[in-house]
Protein backbone atom coordinates (compact mmCIF):
# COMPACT_ATOMS: atom_id res chain seq x y z
CA UNK A 1 0.00 0.00 0.00
CA UNK A 2 1.58 3.21 -1.05
CA UNK A 3 1.27 6.04 1.05
CA UNK A 4 0.94 9.76 0.71
CA UNK A 5 3.25 11.84 -1.08
CA UNK A 6 3.70 15.49 -1.62
CA UNK A 7 6.10 17.43 -3.81
CA UNK A 8 8.42 19.41 -3.83
CA UNK A 9 10.17 18.67 -0.53
CA UNK A 10 11.46 22.10 0.08
CA UNK A 11 10.67 25.57 -2.40
CA UNK A 12 11.76 29.02 -1.97
CA UNK A 13 9.55 31.61 -3.79
CA UNK A 14 9.52 35.04 -3.92
CA UNK A 15 7.04 37.91 -2.42
CA UNK A 16 3.59 38.22 -4.92
CA UNK A 17 4.69 34.77 -7.03
CA UNK A 18 2.56 31.85 -7.07
CA UNK A 19 3.37 28.68 -5.94
CA UNK A 20 1.55 24.73 -6.68
CA UNK A 21 2.06 21.81 -4.43
CA UNK A 22 1.28 18.42 -5.47
CA UNK A 23 0.13 15.53 -3.14
CA UNK A 24 -0.96 12.19 -4.32
CA UNK A 25 -3.03 10.57 -2.05
CA UNK A 26 -3.26 6.59 -0.28
CA UNK A 27 -4.15 3.94 -2.21
CA UNK A 28 -7.65 3.98 -1.91
CA UNK A 29 -8.54 7.07 -0.10
CA UNK A 30 -10.79 9.43 -1.96
CA UNK A 31 -10.48 12.48 -0.14
CA UNK A 32 -7.70 14.87 0.73
CA UNK A 33 -7.34 17.70 3.03
CA UNK A 34 -5.04 20.60 3.03
CA UNK A 35 -3.53 22.02 6.41
CA UNK A 36 -0.59 24.93 7.16
CA UNK A 37 1.76 24.41 10.01
CA UNK A 38 3.61 27.62 10.84
CA UNK A 39 7.13 26.67 13.18
CA UNK A 40 6.64 25.83 16.90
CA UNK A 41 2.70 25.34 16.10
CA UNK A 42 -0.44 23.24 15.06
CA UNK A 43 -1.32 22.62 11.56
CA UNK A 44 -4.40 24.85 10.10
CA UNK A 45 -7.09 23.26 8.34
CA UNK A 46 -6.66 24.89 4.60
CA UNK A 47 -9.58 22.94 2.95
CA UNK A 48 -10.88 19.12 1.97
CA UNK A 49 -11.35 17.92 -1.37
CA UNK A 50 -14.00 14.66 -1.62
CA UNK A 51 -14.45 13.00 -4.92
CA UNK A 52 -13.21 16.38 -6.41
CA UNK A 53 -15.47 18.65 -4.62
CA UNK A 54 -14.35 21.07 -2.23
CA UNK A 55 -15.66 19.70 0.64
CA UNK A 56 -15.33 22.25 3.74
CA UNK A 57 -12.77 25.37 4.19
CA UNK A 58 -10.82 26.99 6.87
CA UNK A 59 -10.31 30.48 7.63
CA UNK A 60 -7.58 30.83 4.64
CA UNK A 61 -7.88 34.05 1.85
CA UNK A 62 -9.07 32.74 -2.26
CA UNK A 63 -5.60 33.06 -2.76
CA UNK A 64 -5.67 29.65 -1.38
CA UNK A 65 -7.06 27.22 -3.70
CA UNK A 66 -7.28 23.53 -5.18
CA UNK A 67 -7.81 20.76 -7.35
CA UNK A 68 -8.40 17.04 -6.79
CA UNK A 69 -8.32 14.85 -10.08
CA UNK A 70 -10.17 11.62 -10.98
CA UNK A 71 -7.83 9.81 -9.25
CA UNK A 72 -7.71 11.54 -6.46
CA UNK A 73 -4.75 13.26 -6.34
CA UNK A 74 -4.61 17.20 -5.10
CA UNK A 75 -3.15 20.58 -6.14
CA UNK A 76 -2.76 23.44 -3.55
CA UNK A 77 -2.15 26.74 -5.30
CA UNK A 78 -1.16 29.52 -3.52
CA UNK A 79 -0.99 33.24 -5.56
CA UNK A 80 0.21 36.35 -4.28
CA UNK A 81 2.37 34.48 -2.16
CA UNK A 82 2.70 36.81 1.15
CA UNK A 83 5.91 36.58 3.54
CA UNK A 84 3.51 34.83 6.55
CA UNK A 85 3.03 31.97 3.71
CA UNK A 86 6.03 30.39 4.93
CA UNK A 87 5.53 27.47 7.03
CA UNK A 88 5.14 23.17 6.06
CA UNK A 89 2.12 22.48 4.20
CA UNK A 90 0.89 19.03 4.99
CA UNK A 91 -1.81 16.88 2.55
CA UNK A 92 -3.47 14.50 4.44
CA UNK A 93 -5.68 11.68 2.89
CA UNK A 94 -8.33 9.18 4.61
CA UNK A 95 -11.08 6.91 3.27
CA UNK A 96 -14.38 8.93 3.57
CA UNK A 97 -15.39 12.39 3.50
CA UNK A 98 -16.72 12.79 6.80
CA UNK A 99 -15.43 14.04 9.77
CA UNK A 100 -14.53 10.44 11.23
CA UNK A 101 -11.81 8.88 9.50
CA UNK A 102 -8.53 9.62 10.63
CA UNK A 103 -6.10 11.12 7.98
CA UNK A 104 -3.15 10.20 6.86
CA UNK A 105 -0.46 12.49 6.51
CA UNK A 106 2.67 12.76 3.94
CA UNK A 107 5.98 14.55 4.66
CA UNK A 108 4.82 18.13 3.79
CA UNK A 109 6.12 20.84 1.74
CA UNK A 110 8.67 23.25 3.61
CA UNK A 111 7.36 26.88 1.55
CA UNK A 112 10.12 29.65 1.91
CA UNK A 113 8.68 33.16 1.12
CA UNK A 114 11.86 35.71 0.87
CA UNK B 1 -11.67 30.34 19.98
CA UNK B 2 -9.23 27.71 20.43
CA UNK B 3 -10.84 24.27 20.58
CA UNK B 4 -8.26 22.42 21.49
CA UNK B 5 -6.08 22.66 24.82
CA UNK B 6 -2.55 21.16 25.22
CA UNK B 7 -1.66 22.98 28.15
CA UNK B 8 2.07 21.40 28.23
CA UNK B 9 4.33 23.17 25.74
CA UNK B 10 7.06 20.54 26.83
CA UNK B 11 7.76 17.49 28.87
CA UNK B 12 11.30 16.38 29.28
CA UNK B 13 11.99 12.54 30.82
CA UNK B 14 14.33 10.41 31.49
CA UNK B 15 14.33 7.05 29.21
CA UNK B 16 11.69 4.21 30.63
CA UNK B 17 9.56 6.84 32.76
CA UNK B 18 6.15 6.82 32.17
CA UNK B 19 4.81 10.24 29.93
CA UNK B 20 1.32 11.87 29.86
CA UNK B 21 0.11 14.13 27.69
CA UNK B 22 -2.75 16.58 28.48
CA UNK B 23 -5.57 17.58 26.31
CA UNK B 24 -8.59 19.28 26.81
CA UNK B 25 -11.16 19.95 24.25
CA UNK B 26 -14.08 22.30 23.72
CA UNK B 27 -17.19 21.26 21.56
CA UNK B 28 -21.21 21.54 21.53
CA UNK B 29 -21.26 19.03 18.77
CA UNK B 30 -22.64 15.79 20.29
CA UNK B 31 -21.12 13.06 17.88
CA UNK B 32 -16.85 14.32 17.77
CA UNK B 33 -13.43 12.28 17.29
CA UNK B 34 -10.56 12.91 18.64
CA UNK B 35 -6.99 11.52 17.92
CA UNK B 36 -3.49 11.93 18.38
CA UNK B 37 -0.76 12.14 16.10
CA UNK B 38 2.83 12.36 16.64
CA UNK B 39 5.28 14.66 14.94
CA UNK B 40 8.83 13.04 15.09
CA UNK B 41 11.62 15.93 13.87
CA UNK B 42 10.85 14.48 10.00
CA UNK B 43 7.88 16.40 10.38
CA UNK B 44 5.62 13.97 9.07
CA UNK B 45 2.71 13.45 10.96
CA UNK B 46 1.53 10.20 12.32
CA UNK B 47 -1.73 8.93 13.54
CA UNK B 48 -1.39 6.83 16.56
CA UNK B 49 -5.29 6.80 18.47
CA UNK B 50 -8.54 7.67 17.08
CA UNK B 51 -11.55 7.49 19.52
CA UNK B 52 -15.69 8.73 18.83
CA UNK B 53 -17.36 10.42 21.53
CA UNK B 54 -19.72 7.48 22.32
CA UNK B 55 -16.87 5.55 23.19
CA UNK B 56 -15.45 6.22 26.60
CA UNK B 57 -13.60 3.10 26.97
CA UNK B 58 -9.99 3.48 27.98
CA UNK B 59 -7.63 1.39 26.02
CA UNK B 60 -4.22 0.40 25.84
CA UNK B 61 -2.18 -0.45 23.16
CA UNK B 62 1.55 -1.61 23.34
CA UNK B 63 3.11 1.13 25.35
CA UNK B 64 -0.01 3.65 24.25
CA UNK B 65 -2.81 4.78 26.39
CA UNK B 66 -5.74 7.32 26.82
CA UNK B 67 -8.23 7.93 29.07
CA UNK B 68 -11.38 10.03 27.49
CA UNK B 69 -13.60 11.50 29.78
CA UNK B 70 -16.46 13.42 28.38
CA UNK B 71 -17.25 14.51 31.95
CA UNK B 72 -14.08 16.93 31.79
CA UNK B 73 -13.77 17.02 28.04
CA UNK B 74 -10.30 15.38 28.53
CA UNK B 75 -8.27 13.40 26.09
CA UNK B 76 -5.05 12.46 28.19
CA UNK B 77 -2.48 10.18 26.64
CA UNK B 78 -0.02 8.36 28.24
CA UNK B 79 3.25 7.11 27.26
CA UNK B 80 4.97 3.99 29.33
CA UNK B 81 8.22 3.21 29.61
CA UNK B 82 9.37 5.96 27.35
CA UNK B 83 12.00 5.60 24.58
CA UNK B 84 14.11 7.43 23.29
CA UNK B 85 12.35 7.27 19.56
CA UNK B 86 9.18 8.68 21.61
CA UNK B 87 10.69 11.79 21.21
CA UNK B 88 8.62 14.28 19.31
CA UNK B 89 6.12 16.84 19.46
CA UNK B 90 2.62 15.01 19.92
CA UNK B 91 -0.76 16.40 18.93
CA UNK B 92 -4.27 16.16 20.33
CA UNK B 93 -6.99 17.04 17.39
CA UNK B 94 -10.87 17.40 17.25
CA UNK B 95 -13.05 16.82 14.54
CA UNK B 96 -16.59 18.06 14.85
CA UNK B 97 -19.49 16.43 12.71
CA UNK B 98 -21.23 19.69 11.84
CA UNK B 99 -21.54 20.42 8.04
CA UNK B 100 -18.69 23.25 8.23
CA UNK B 101 -16.55 21.64 9.93
CA UNK B 102 -16.92 18.15 7.93
CA UNK B 103 -13.39 16.77 7.91
CA UNK B 104 -11.52 19.52 9.51
CA UNK B 105 -8.92 18.54 12.13
CA UNK B 106 -8.73 21.11 14.75
CA UNK B 107 -5.26 20.52 16.30
CA UNK B 108 -3.46 21.66 19.58
CA UNK B 109 -0.32 23.84 19.73
CA UNK B 110 1.46 20.31 20.15
CA UNK B 111 3.29 19.01 22.94
CA UNK B 112 7.06 18.27 23.09
CA UNK B 113 8.03 15.26 24.45
CA UNK B 114 12.27 15.05 25.35
CA UNK B 115 13.22 11.49 26.66
CA UNK B 116 16.59 11.36 27.49
CA UNK B 117 18.96 7.95 27.76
Amino acid sequence: ETGVTQSPTHLIKTRGQQVTLRCSSQSGHNTVSWYQQALGQGPQFIFQYYREEENGRGNFPPRFSGLQFPNYSSELNVNALELDDSALYLCASSGGGTGGYEQYFGPGTRLTVT
Amino acid sequence: AQKVTQAQTEISVVEKEDVTLDCVYETRDTTYYLFWYKQPPSGELVFLIRRNSFDEQNEISGRYSWNFQKSTSSFNFTITASQVVDSAVYFCALSEVQTDSWGKLQFGAGTQVVVTP
